[in-house]
């Protein structure tokens, strides 16, 4: 199965502004996940979202993150004042039905200068 | 404890040779495991998925699941230097939706 798309491929912004990072499914996905890897570090997760909602999220998305589907396709990670360790790849990813097998996009790396 | 354990290698083997990965982990709720293989700087691509006890095989790669010790592993046969790469391993308890990974081995497949 197709995995998602994400954009963009590459970010810079300067510490304390807010970026905004997209992911495109392929089909009508209700399962999705946002991920971060910081170089040389492990995935971590960071949320997760079914139907519209939050349904689970790690200690690591605190205040400054959220994450929407505004449009019904799209679905976003928006952090609101990124700071220097938030440089690192984002993974959005998606589930099946069963929502047990995650397929993740090609990623987004943000840099935070 | 680390939740999940991983060597990250590096491991280096000459083509055509059996790759040997594993992982431990110390959640007992650990149901459901996966190995991805991630290419630098890409996104995780899902290998071999399986659920609770047991082994499974697909293709070139076999993945084992041994719960009483807490131990996963994947080995991929008749090793190509295509399958040079990160392999990471997750694991998922029932009804949850965070993976748990593993930091990944890092294997080169000398041609």
């Amino acid at each position: 199965e197709p995995e998602v798309t994400q954009t963009p491929s590459h970010q810079v912004t300067q510490m304390g502004q807010e970026v905004i990072l997209r992911c495109v499914p392929i089909s009508n996905h209700l399962y999705f996940y946002w991920y971060r890897q910081i170089l040389g570090q492990k995935v971590e997760f960071l949320v997760s979202f079914y139907n519209n909602e939050i349904s689970e999220k790690s200690e690591i998305f605190d205040d400054q993150f959220s994450v929407e589907r505004p449009d019904g396709s799209n679905f976003t990670l928006k952090i609101r004042s990124t700071k220097l360790e938030d440089s690192a790849m984002y993974f959005c990813a998606r589930g099946p039905s069963g929502a047990n097998e995650q397929f993740f996009g090609p990623g987004t790396r943000l840099t935070v200068l | 404890q680390k939740e999940v354990e991983q060597d990250p290698g590096p491991l280096s083997v000459p083509e055509g040779a059996i790759v040997s990965l594993n992982c431990t982990y110390s959640n007992s709720a650990f149901q459901y495991f996966m190995w991805y293989r991630q290419y630098s700087r890409k996104g995780p691509e899902l290998l071999m998925y399986t659920y609770s006890s047991g082994n499974k095989e697909d293709g070139r790669f076999t993945a084992q699941v041994d719960k009483s010790s807490k131990y996963i592993s994947l080995f991929i046969r008749d090793s190509q230097p295509s399958d040079s790469a990160t392999y990471l391993c997750a694991m998922l308890v029932t009804g949850d939706y965070k993976l748990s990974f593993g930091a990944g081995t890092t294997v080169t497949v000398r041609a």
